[in-house]
């Protein structure tokens, strides 16, 4: 089936430690995202990828890093500077080509914790 | 700078109770919104999304409308169902941008 996979489902980080999510689709879309959720709160945009070896930081990138070295695969570095990176991290998907109005499609999480 | 308003915070009703979400955002410039529907400890499902020119869409016990002038979006959910109990989220995608803007969503628990 097509999808996005996230892995780990769950992520602990200890201090001045850099710690990597992973998210792969295969379901050819272009675009990919990734968002941070904290309770009672709306997910705010971290970082995202029109196009292969392509991104933009979104709303609250310091702190975090990307890379787009495959269409399939856009992994998330949270960094020893993101100070308070307890959240659920989603990924998400979209077609782009001529069709802004494409909805997108979200894997199931990470919740990353502090040890 | 796109605001996006979910009220109630939570709801509770009783099972067949038809019910009304309610999604408001303060810039009308928009090219679609977008329900979605999260299980606790899950990613976002979609539900139905609204191109800007449209008015309303449909799936099955799920109605949702959007009018734009006004900033308002609705879901309606018709005979509700335990298994329709989640925590509901809109999302506007904004013109000139490529960012989408989530609201905090609208926890429903419905009641067997």
């Amino acid at each position: 089936d097509g999808g996005i996979t996230q892995s780990p489902k769950y992520l602990f980080r200890k201090e001045g430690q850099n710690v990597t999510l992973s998210c792969e689709q295969n379901l050819n879309h272009d675009a990919m995202y990734w968002y941070r959720q904290d309770p009672g709160q709306g997910l705010r945009l971290i970082y995202y990828s029109q196009i292969v070896n392509d991104f933009q930081k979104g709303d609250i990138a310091e702190g975090y890093s990307v890379s787009r070295e495959k269409k399939e695969s856009f992994p998330l570095t949270v960094t020893s500077a993101q100070k308070n990176p307890t959240a659920f991290y989603l990924c998400a998907s979209s077609i782009i080509q001529g069709a802004k109005g494409q909805p997108q499609h979200f894997g199931d999480g990470t919740r990353l914790s502090i040890l | 700078k796109q605001e996006v308003t979910q009220i109630p915070a939570a709801l509770s009703v009783p099972e067949g109770e038809n019910l009304v979400l309610n999604c408001s955002f303060t810039d009308s410039a928009i090219y679609n919104l977008q329900w979605f529907r999260q299980d606790p400890g899950k990613g976002l499902t979609s539900l139905l999304l609204i191109q800007s020119s449209q008015r309303e869409q449909t799936s099955g016990r799920l109605n949702a409308s959007l009018d734009k002038s006004s900033g308002r979006s609705t879901l309606y959910i018709a005979a509700s169902q335990p298994g329709d109990s989640a925590t509901y989220l809109c999302a506007v995608r904004n013109t000139g941008g490529f960012k989408t803007i989530f609201g905090a969503g609208t926890r429903l628990f419905v009641k067997a």
